[in-house]
């Protein structure tokens, strides 16, 4: 079936480093990706999405680029901050019954930035 | 607007007795999903609802699981007889529309159950 690996954790990183958190997935068909982001107590949200090949996702300031070739989903940012302290999980979309979109989530990756 | 709303938050049982999740969707939302995250493990799929219908239950429990969204009311995820490893978050999701579109999942902030 469908799956998805990321980036083992936890990451700690100093403030205005670069970010890569690694997602690779197995899949049949063509999937959309998500990255979901998760900060302390409260419940995961969308951070950016790619719905095709070579599409690009990107919202405040992260970026993550589908590549079908690797089946990779890496996400990026070039100056993190304390507020990017969270836990992060790589998604895909698996079409269920009667068109039920189920995610698919990787293991998630706690990333810690200090000052 | 009010998010997705999950209560409790944290729950306690000991072993053989029944909890009951609950799931606010957001206001206009008519699907919830159910997912379950084990310690050091990513979030699974168990159920998809729609207002009085199971659509994709296919990540359930064979057995002491069960899950409804009646018309009226939130969405009820009831597990019976709890065993210790039960013991995970438990998160909702809810989205507008399901079929042909890709629409965002809204989360929840999850009821963390503990088995004793």
């Amino acid at each position: 079936g469908n799956s998805v690996t990321q980036m083992e954790g936890p990451v700690t990183l100093s403030e205005e480093a670069f970010l890569t958190i690694n997602c690779t997935y197995t899949a049949t068909g063509y999937p959309s990706l998500f990255w979901y982001v998760q900060y302390p107590g409260e419940g995961l949200q969308l951070l950016l999405k790619a719905t095709k090949a070579d599409d690009k996702g990107s919202n405040k300031g992260f970026e993550a680029t589908y590549r079908k070739e690797t089946t990779s989903f890496h996400l990026e940012k070039g100056s993190v901050q304390v507020s990017d302290s969270a836990v992060y999980f790589c998604a895909l979309s698996d079409t269920g019954v009667q068109g039920a979109q189920k995610l698919v989530f990787g293991q998630g990756t706690r990333l810690t930035i200090n000052p | 607007n009010a998010g997705v709303m999950q209560n409790p938050r944290h729950l306690v049982r000991r072993r053989g007795q029944e909890a009951r999740l609950r799931c606010s969707p957001m206001k206009g939302h008519s699907h919830v999903y159910w997912y379950r995250q084990l310690p050091e493990e990513g979030l699974k799929f168990m159920v998809y609802l729609q207002k009085e219908n199971i659509i994709d239950e296919s990540g359930m429990p064979k057995e002491r699981f069960s899950a409804e969204f009646p018309k009226e009311g939130p969405s009820i995820l009831r597990i019976q007889q709890v065993v210790r490893g039960d013991s995970a978050a438990y998160f909702c999701a809810s989205s507008p529309l399901a079929l042909g579109v890709l629409n965002e999942q809204f989360f929840g902030p999850g009821t963390r159950l503990t088995v004793l």
